[in-house]
């Protein structure tokens, strides 16, 4: 039972495009939901988060947009480019000591040239 | 560099076979966790540590057992390995204020035969 949900599995878009990936949280005690990157072979790397005070966060061309009463939140990646390819997790966080993530199940994006 | 090494990067074990995974990480970080990666289940959270000499569980704990004697390292181990246990092992490190990113080693490919 995943307590953060993540969808789509996996998504194919070409170079300049917009890839869109979609999280659904349950636990109200989420209160910082960050996204990370992984590269093949690598460690997932914080990209970037949102707290729910707030809307939509931006930072180049990666948007997250946050619904704290749908308790859902995405993240946008605008001009897509062939460097964007990598496996996307979201993950949230409750305001507890330890900073423990909970993560989504992951998104495997692909930008074609 | 700084940040957080992981051995080994690579193993195999026999059913019943016993092995421990090391993390060390020298940002002088508090927090330490051991998360599982297995696909399209994301990164699960085995076990963490919000100090030297403390361990907690984590989702997944069962059949794996943590130290962490010295503030920078943790490690995990598995007693008698099973083929479920066959995944994509990672280390992260993090550190009060609470809401700081992780940082994430580079990973230890385990399959159990």
């Amino acid at each position: 039972q995943q307590q953060v949900k993540q969808s789509p599995q996996s998504l194919i878009v070409q170079k300049g495009g917009i890839s869109i990936i979609n999280c659904a949280y349950e636990n109200t005690a989420f209160d910082y939901f960050p996204w990370y990157q992984q590269f093949p072979g690598k460690g997932p790397a914080l990209l970037i988060a949102i707290r729910p005070d707030v809307s939509e966060k931006k930072e180049g061309r990666f948007t997250i947009s946050f619904n704290k009463s749908a308790k859902q939140f995405s993240l946008h990646i605008m001009d897509s480019q062939p460097g964007d390819s990598a496996t996307y997790f979201c993950a949230a966080q409750p305001r507890t000591a330890g900073n423990k993530l909970t993560f989504g199940g992951g998104t495997r994006v692909l930008v074609k040239p | 560099n700084a940040g957080v090494t992981q051995t080994p990067k690579f193993r195999v074990l026999k059913t019943g076979q016993s092995m421990t995974l090391l993390c060390a990480q020298d940002m002088n970080h508090e927090y330490m966790y051991w998360y599982r990666q297995d696909p399209g289940m994301g990164l699960r959270l085995i076990h963490y540590s919000v100090g030297e000499g403390t361990t907690a569980k984590g989702e997944v704990p069962d059949g794996y057992n943590v130290s962490r004697l010295k503030k920078q390292n943790f490690l995990l181990g598995l007693e008698s390995a099973a083929p479920s246990q066959t995944s994509v092992y990672f280390c992260a490190s993090s550190s009060p204020p609470e809401r700081s990113g992780y940082t994430f080693g580079s990973g230890t490919r385990l399959t159990v035969v």
